[in-house]
């Protein structure tokens, strides 16, 4: 467990709107990553960072924005929710050679 | 273009019986290799994790293996028990980059 908070669990918003997902860890791991998981598609990344300020894309970036402003915190931005955004989130950390998952948040877009 | 792919999608056994996963990737140059385990609506829990030079990793009654030249990994469930029963996914790691390619998972249920 390396301590990774994900907030919130659950959200339902409006098409259109703005949202954004928090990931905390305390364990001060350099890599950090958001995925989408849908079934049918298994887990994809959406972006990941390496370090503060750093962050790259992943294979379904469009759409989202993330900022790390501080090693412990990722977040996730929703710019205009759309339908085909609802899934569940996972955040996840690298530290040495193994990765570490949150619980995840289930956002519905409605 | 890294893939994985893990056979069965799905798998009944009764309890107390062993039982073998797959992880099956397609480029062997691969940093390591971690499997999860996944319960409903919950995160997912690392299990094991084989780096490129190891040829089996253990834990309890967990054993997984890696031979990279054939591009394949098994995970062993020793007498399983309904507890065991999840959704258990394999991750590849490449040499390259600090990404991990994904199997879609197998979902294994235990039957009492």
């Amino acid at each position: 467990d390396a301590g990774i908070t994900q907030s919130p669990r659950h959200k339902v918003t409006e098409t259109g709107t703005p949202v954004t997902l928090r990931c905390h860890q305390t364990e001060n791991h350099r890599y950090m990553y958001w995925y989408r998981q849908d079934p049918g598609h298994g887990l994809r990344l959406i972006h990941y960072s390496y370090g503060v300020k750093d962050t790259d894309k992943g294979e379904v970036s469009d759409g989202y924005s993330v900022s790390r402003s501080k090693t412990e915190d990722f977040l996730l931005t929703l710019e205009s929710a759309t339908s085909s955004q609802t899934s569940v989130y996972f955040c996840a950390t690298l530290q040495n050679t193994e990765a570490f998952f949150g619980q995840g948040t289930r956002l519905t877009v409605v | 273009k890294q893939e994985v792919t893990q056979i069965p999608a799905a798998l009944s056994v009764p309890e107390g019986e062993n039982l073998v996963l797959n992880c099956s990737f397609t480029d062997s140059a691969i940093y390591n290799l971690q499997w999860f385990r996944q319960d409903p609506g919950k995160g997912l829990t690392s299990l094991l994790l084989i780096q490129s030079s190891q040829r089996e990793q253990t834990s309890g009654r967990l054993n997984a293996s890696l031979d990279k030249s054939s591009g394949r990994s098994t995970l062993y469930i020793a007498a399983s028990q309904p507890g065991d029963s999840a959704t258990y996914l394999c991750a590849v790691r490449h040499d390259s980059n600090y990404q991990l390619i994904w199997g879609a998972g197998t979902k294994l249920i235990i039957k009492p």
